[in-house]
């Protein structure tokens, strides 16, 4: 089974403080997401990936960067944490058929 | 814009019964559905996916079906039981594009609660 990864499962941290959120996955797969998802609002694509070293922006790309050196590693950068920021993240890989696999999230809290 | 509506919001019943969750989408072009199982603080795990052409699939005691003229979903859950409490999302996907990413569509799910 594909396995994803995330660092933290619980995360505190103060407004504007640099915050990481780290990704790994053990399959090899070309694809990589991050999302947020927020009460009544459902999963948002921030960012994603489709090669190392490559980004495009999803739907809320705003006050988050990215960064994928390694095939395996994604990582979501909130360069200065803001209290709306504060989100359940989750992270997503997929190969180039229908295999798409979740990690069990981050919850972030911005204080 | 590409929109996936599911109902209801939210779900209690009682354990042993059976439920049925309902997902209307307007996605254009479709590749396929998804449905994923959420517990509370956990990501996402698919249930099932099917292809526009398939009608129904099952996984265990879940049952999907799909009606993709009528753009519409449901997830059957017989004899449920205390850990299908659980948010219940569908998710439709376009026609894969030629790098193979994905941009999909999530619903706001459905927050089923089984109760003893």
């Amino acid at each position: 089974d594909v396995k994803v990864t995330q660092s933290s499962r619980y995360l505190v941290k103060r407004t504007g403080e640099k915050v990481f959120l780290e990704c790994v996955q053990d399959m090899d797969h070309e694809n990589m997401f991050w999302y947020r998802q927020d009460p009544g609002l459902g999963l948002r694509l921030i960012y994603f990936s489709y090669d190392v070293k490559m980004k495009e922006k999803g739907d809320i790309p705003e006050g988050y960067s990215v960064s994928r050196e390694k095939k395996e590693r994604f990582s979501l950068i909130l360069e200065s944490a803001s209290t709306n920021q504060t989100s359940m993240y989750l992270c997503a890989s997929s190969d180039r058929g229908y295999g798409y696999t979740f990690g069990s999230g981050t919850r972030l809290t911005v204080v | 814009k590409n929109q996936v509506e599911q109902s209801p919001q939210s779900l209690i019943i009682l354990e042993g019964k059976n439920c049925t969750l309902q997902c209307n989408y307007t996605v254009s072009p479709f590749s396929n559905l998804r449905w994923y199982k959420q517990d509370t603080g956990r990501g996402p795990v698919s249930l099932t996916i099917m292809t526009f052409s398939e009608n129904t699939k099952s996984n265990g005691r879940y049952t999907a079906t799909l009606d993709a003229d009528t753009k519409q979903s449901s997830l059957h859950i017989t004899a449920s039981q205390l850990s299908d409490s659980a948010s219940y999302i569908c998710v439709v996907s376009p026609t894969l594009s030629n790098f193979g990413n994905e941009k999909l569509t999530f619903g706001t799910g459905t927050r089923l609660t089984i109760i003893p």
